[in-house]
């Protein structure tokens, strides 16, 4: 079962900045927060992810809270190409441990 | 484009028929993953392949799902005796352990089952 919560849907006004939640109480010390997205009638893709430092590339930023118990994927400036279901997950990185996917949040930009 | 390649995109198939699905990963990437999708619904783990081995099933891949990847490169998913519970999305991913952190997805088969 996905160990995580999340909103199961979020409105963003274009280019305004999208802030997802994620909650994860239950995280061990080994385990990492993935994030990944999925437009529709697409494979998921994988966004970013960090243990316990933020974490920021060309797509988002990560922010992890000190006790790791949450975190918000942040879009800095959303375009109607964001519009996608976005899939908090937190794994062990030792690579034996298949991504385990929750129901996710979709997010909606409109214009 | 040397993305994880699926084929078909598409299948539409009677009641009982056999399926077969193909996934070609990323080149040099040794895990391959099985998930399926339905609507809705998050992406289920089915299985997954370091190289040529296939080290873990879910208690979802009944009796009647077959995985292989024989040289440790391409993989197929078989289903036998299709039922309608079948039809989803079928989704095949790739990492390479241990440098890579993440797994690619590709496009997916969606499986009708009429």
């Amino acid at each position: 079962d996905a160990k995580t919560t999340q909103p199961p849907s979020m409105d963003c006004a274009e280019g305004r900045a999208a802030n997802l939640p994620c909650n994860h109480s239950t995280i061990s010390g080994n385990e990492y927060v993935y994030w990944y997205r999925q437009i529709h009638s697409q494979g998921p893709q994988y966004i970013i992810h960090g243990l316990k430092n933020n974490e920021t590339n060309e797509m988002a930023s990560l922010i992890i809270t000190e006790d790791r118990k949450s975190s918000t994927l942040i879009l800095p400036h959303a375009t109607l190409r964001d519009t996608a279901v976005y899939y908090c997950i937190v794994r062990v990185l030792d690579g034996n441990t298949p991504l385990v996917f929750g129901k996710g949040t979709r997010l909606s930009v409109i214009a | 484009d040397t993305g994880v390649s699926q084929d078909p995109r598409h299948k539409i198939t009677k009641r009982g028929q056999n399926v077969t699905f193909r996934c070609d990963p990323i080149s040099e990437h040794n895990r391959l993953y099985w998930y399926r999708q339905t609507l809705g619904q998050g992406p289920e783990f089915l299985t997954y392949f370091q190289n040529e081995a296939q080290l873990e099933k879910s208690r979802l891949l009944s009796d009647r799902f077959s995985a292989e990847r024989p040289k440790g490169s391409f993989s197929t998913l078989e289903i036998q005796r299709t039922e309608q519970g079948d039809s989803a999305m079928y989704l095949c991913a790739s990492s390479r352990i241990p440098q890579g952190k993440e797994a690619f997805f590709g496009q997916g088969t969606r499986l009708t089952v009429v």
